[in-house]
């Protein structure tokens, strides 16, 4: 399966500063690029995805960036808002039947 | 309700007793995922059905654990013998499109205590 690294582990801002958090993955092949918001004693839902053919997608605050040759992508959210706070996930997949996902990230948002 | 339905939310058993986790996907979901959560960590693939065809079991972690999907919908995780370590909370996932191509949707998860 895809082996996924998701960085940082912890991040912590101030509200209203902008949070940036990256997924570097395996397997060139994959195509199908999701980011994961999950609340506490909730499962995790999707917040935005791109796939292969697109380099960049925004929804409001926050954004996906792609960068197949590096097979890299990042998650970005600006604005911060306490309800930001949660923990973030990445699951690029495309190959594989399993959707593998990173170990997570634990933002906190200060307001 | 619309969304992925889990059972129970809580279990708490004994050490060696078999314990069943049900779940119940989103009507016309071919694509069904079972993953286990450790306290604090992040989410480890279990098995994974995809319509009728021979499930992909790569990542139960022993032999005790099982799964089944009857009829293409609902799905029950068996682990048998439970050890301290099976403690997680347990979350189910479908997917209308299957392929590891498209949204997740997850349940709110079991949460599984071993004494």
């Amino acid at each position: 399966g895809e082996n996924v690294e998701q960085h940082p582990s912890t991040l912590s801002v101030q509200e209203g500063d902008s949070a940036v958090i990256k997924c570097t993955y395996s397997d060139s092949a994959s195509n199908y690029f999701p980011w994961y918001k999950q609340e506490l004693g909730k499962g995790p839902q999707l917040i935005i995805d791109i796939r292969s053919n697109v380099g960049e997608k925004k929804d409001q605050r926050i954004a996906v960036t792609l960068n197949k040759t590096a097979k890299h992508f990042s998650l970005h959210i600006t604005e911060t808002q306490p309800e930001d706070s949660a923990v973030y996930f990445c699951a690029p997949s495309g190959r594989y039947n399993d959707m593998r996902f990173g170990a997570g990230t634990r933002l906190t948002v200060k307001p | 309700g619309a969304g992925v339905s889990q059972s129970p939310s809580n279990k708490v058993t004994e050490k060696g007793k078999d314990v069943e986790l049900r779940c119940d996907p989103i009507s016309g979901h071919t694509a069904l995922y079972w993953y286990r959560q450790s306290l604090g960590q992040g989410l480890e693939f279990l098995i994974y059905f995809q319509g009728n065809s021979a499930p992909d079991k790569s990542g139960l972690p022993s032999d005790r654990f099982s799964a089944e999907r009857t009829g293409g919908s609902v799905s029950t995780l068996t682990i048998q013998r439970t050890q301290q370590e099976d403690s997680a909370v347990y979350l189910c996932a479908s997917s209308l499109s299957g392929q590891a191509t498209g949204e997740l949707f997850f349940g709110e998860g079991s949460r599984l205590t071993v004494l």
